[in-house]
């Protein structure tokens, strides 16, 4: 089983839906939680970053963290087509650790 | 934007051919890592740096080589092309200490072609 399993979609919505990108884990010692974003032949960029369990919002996007489920959530309100990209969950076990990434979910926002 | 940049971009190569990709980043940052990347899968991380002089292997098995000698500058090496290195590589570099834990910056990526 891999350590972090994630549905590479890909994933097609209309403008203004909201979005649920998720990823689910096997190991209960992952402290550190992030989302990446990836454009098309661009390198990956932080999107949201948690630690441990609970919710973060920044705008539009809002990352969830449920430690007892071993899932974690980005949602992505009033989606626009300029959200079209990959989205990358990672996860590490300390603040230094390296990060295992899921293989990401391509997401595509139709005007 | 994040300051780090990997040069070539893309690059098409025949079997057997030594090749170096370059990453470097202006942002003073004590670690660098690289990372293979292919289509629908996991990035995983082949190798990493503390610092200069410091290396080490990442998770994926890789017959590439890094060095660090200066801390703005971590290119990797392949000595010997061949067609199963073809992939994305990704560079990225985070500072050593930084409260919660660091932030790793990507580069745009080396997509490699071995023919």
């Amino acid at each position: 089983q891999k350590e972090v399993e994630q549905d590479p979609g890909p994933l097609s919505v209309p403008e203004g839906a909201i979005v649920s990108l998720n990823c689910t884990y096997s190991n209960s010692a992952f402290q550190y939680f992030m989302w990446y974003r990836q454009y098309s032949r661009k390198g990956p960029e932080l999107l949201m970053y948690t630690y441990s369990s609970g919710n973060k919002e920044d705008g539009r996007f809002t990352a969830q963290v449920d430690k007892s489920s071993k899932y974690i959530s980005l949602f992505i309100r009033d989606s626009q087509p300029s959200d079209s990209a990959t989205y990358l969950c990672a996860m590490r076990y300390r603040s230094q650790g390296n990060l295992i990434f899921g293989k990401g979910t391509k997401l595509s926002v139709k005007p | 934007e994040a300051d780090i940049y990997q040069t070539p971009r893309y690059l098409v190569i025949g079997t057997g051919k030594k090749i170096t990709l370059e990453c470097s980043q202006t942002m003073g940052h004590d670690k660098m890592y690289w990372y293979q990347q292919d289509p629908g899968m996991e990035l995983h991380l082949i190798h990493y740096s503390y610092g200069v002089n410091s290396t080490e292997k990442g998770d994926l098995s890789s017959e590439s080589t890094v060095s660090r000698i200066r801390t703005e500058h971590f290119p990797l090496t392949l000595e010997s092309a061949r067609p199963s290195h073809t992939s994305q590589y990704l560079c990225a570099s985070s500072e050593y200490f930084s409260g919660e834990g660091d932030t790793q910056y990507f580069g745009p990526g080396t997509r490699l072609t071995v023919l």
